[in-house]
């Protein structure tokens, strides 16, 4: 079965505090992984995808397939960087599997 | 651009009306996704049209229904309403090239109440 697992709910650092965000899958075929945010009341933005293999406002995640894992990661984490966080599992089919989201709160 | 947009913002109905969201896609986009999101959960893909035709159909009972448009706008019905469709529906869209798909763009949402 197709599956995201974020397994927490909630993760809080202080600013300039490193920052991983856990995603696991279950993927029988090529996986294709994406981070989506959403900020307060903004709408839900793509953060990155994998295959793209950039760092966006200093985020990067590696696919590792092995232990089927997209962990986000951020060195210095920023109060700006508060938000909810979702990893998302992409395949050929089109349609997307969200996991149940991280919220990431930065404390000053 | 305005990217994806979609309306009504908000919607109050009672059980067992049927409701009708509408999505118009970023422009030059003509994938149309939809996902419904509970209070606390991740989106749940609900279906994907293309070339006026559904695509894909997640695990969603039959009261819910899509239809695309020749402009690539879309709609999501939703029949017999039950107080467990309360929800954000979000429109997604995309461009299909062969058979790749890039990147999806969500629109703000509807967020829909059933009483």
């Amino acid at each position: 079965a197709q599956r995201v697992t974020q397994p927490e709910k909630l993760l809080s650092v202080f600013k300039g505090a490193p920052v991983e965000l856990k995603c696991n899958y279950s993927y029988s075929g090529s996986p294709e992984l994406f981070w989506y945010v959403q900020y307060s009341r903004q709408r839900l933005q793509l953060l990155l995808r994998h295959i793209s293999r950039e760092s966006i406002k200093g985020f990067t995640a590696d696919l590792n397939k092995g232990e089927t894992s997209f962990h986000l990661k951020k060195p210095f984490a920023q109060e700006e960087d508060s938000a909810m966080y979702y990893c998302a599992l992409g395949g050929n089919t089109g349609k997307l599997i969200f996991g149940q989201g991280t919220t990431l709160q930065v404390k000053p | 651009d305005a990217g994806v947009t979609q309306s009504p913002t908000h919607l109050i109905k009672t059980r067992g009306q049927q409701v009708t969201l509408r999505c118009s896609p970023k422009s030059g986009h003509d994938t149309v996704s939809w996902y419904q999101q509970a209070l606390g959960q991740g989106p749940q893909f609900i279906f994907q049209y293309y070339e006026e035709e559904e695509r894909q159909r997640g695990n969603f009972p039959d009261r819910f229904s899509g239809h695309q448009f020749p402009n690539y706008s879309s709609e999501l019905n939703v029949n017999a309403l039950l107080l467990g469709d309360s929800a954000l529906y979000l429109c997604a869209s995309s461009l299909t090239t062969g058979s790749w798909q890039e990147t999806q763009y969500f629109g703000p949402g509807t967020r829909l109440l059933v009483l």
